[in-house]
C-alpha cells in the first residue's frame, strides 16, 4: 500500500519560502506523477503543480511564478518550494499521487495526510 | 482560465437521493473525478471517469454525464456520507491544469 507523509516547518514568515518535502513508501517513485495541492482552512483544494521522476514540472498558472518542485529518486522524495509566501498562502498543504486514466484524464489514487503551514511573524 | 461549478451545500434525509452536479465547458472533453473528504481528513476518491467506481466505494455511488454538467448521484444516503464533495478535471491546454470545483456539502439531515 503507497504511503505519502509531507513533511516541513509549519510555520513560515511573510515573504520567506516555504519548503515541504513528501516521502513516498509502500512503492517506488518512479515512473509516475507527483503533485502538491492544497485547501485553506474552510475553502475549496487547489492544485500548485507537478512533477515527474524525470524532473519535468507543470505549475498551476496562478501560483507559477513563485513555485519550483523537485525530486529525488534516490530517496523516494519530492518537494515542494513556495517563495515570497503572504497569509494567503496559509493552508493544509497535500502531497498526492497523479495518474493517467486509460482513455484520458488525470486524477489523485494517493494522497497524504496533509499539513498545516501557517504564514505569520 | 478553466473553472468548475458546483452548489455549495446539498441537504437530504437518511434514505434519500442525493444528487451534486459540476458545470465547466470542458467537461465534453475531459473526465470528471469526484473526491469525498470529511472533516481533518484527505480527499478519497469515489468515481473517476464521470461515472467508474474504484474498488471499495459502495454502490451507492454513481457518477453520469451530459454536455457540460456531471453529477455525483449518492442512492439511499447514510449519515456517514456527510461530507464535502470535489470534482475535478483538467483543462485541455498542453501543459493540463488541473481545476477543482469549489465543493459541495452534503448534510444528512
Amino acid at each position: 500500500q503507497v504511503q505519502l507523509q509531507e513533511s516541513g516547518p509549519g510555520l513560515v514568515k511573510p515573504s520567506e519560502t516555504l519548503s515541504l518535502t513528501c516521502t513516498v513508501s509502500g512503492g517506488s517513485i518512479s515512473s509516475y506523477y507527483w503533485s502538491w495541492i492544497r485547501q485553506p482552512a474552510g475553502k475549496g483544494l487547489e492544485w500548485i503543480g507537478r512533477i515527474y521522476t524525470s524532473g519535468s514540472t507543470n505549475y498551476n498558472p496562478s501560483l507559477k511564478s513563485r513555485v519550483t518542485m523537485s525530486v529525488d529518486t534516490s530517496k523516494n522524495q519530492f518537494s515542494l518550494k513556495l517563495s515570497s509566501v503572504t497569509a494567503a498562502d496559509t493552508a493544509v498543504y497535500y502531497c498526492a499521487r497523479e495518474r493517467v486514466a486509460v482513455g484520458g484524464g488525470l486524477y489523485f489514487d494517493y494522497w497524504g495526510q496533509g499539513t498545516l503551514v501557517t504564514v505569520s511573524s | 482560465s478553466y473553472e468548475l461549478t458546483q452548489p455549495p451545500s446539498v441537504s437530504v434525509s437518511p434514505g434519500q437521493t442525493a444528487r451534486i452536479t459540476c458545470s465547466g465547458d470542458a467537461l465534453p472533453k475531459q473526465y470528471a473525478y469526484w473526491y469525498q473528504q470529511k472533516p481533518g481528513q484527505a480527499p478519497v476518491l469515489v468515481i473517476y471517469k464521470d461515472s467508474e467506481r474504484p474498488s471499495g466505494i459502495p454502490e451507492r455511488f454513481s457518477g453520469s454525464s451530459s454536455g457540460t454538467t456531471v453529477t455525483l448521484t449518492i442512492s439511499g444516503v447514510q449519515a456517514e456520507d456527510e461530507a464535502d464533495y470535489y470534482c475535478q478535471s483538467a483543462d485541455s491546454s498542453g501543459t493540463y491544469v488541473v481545476v477543482f470545483g469549489g465543493g459541495t456539502k452534503l448534510t444528512v439531515l
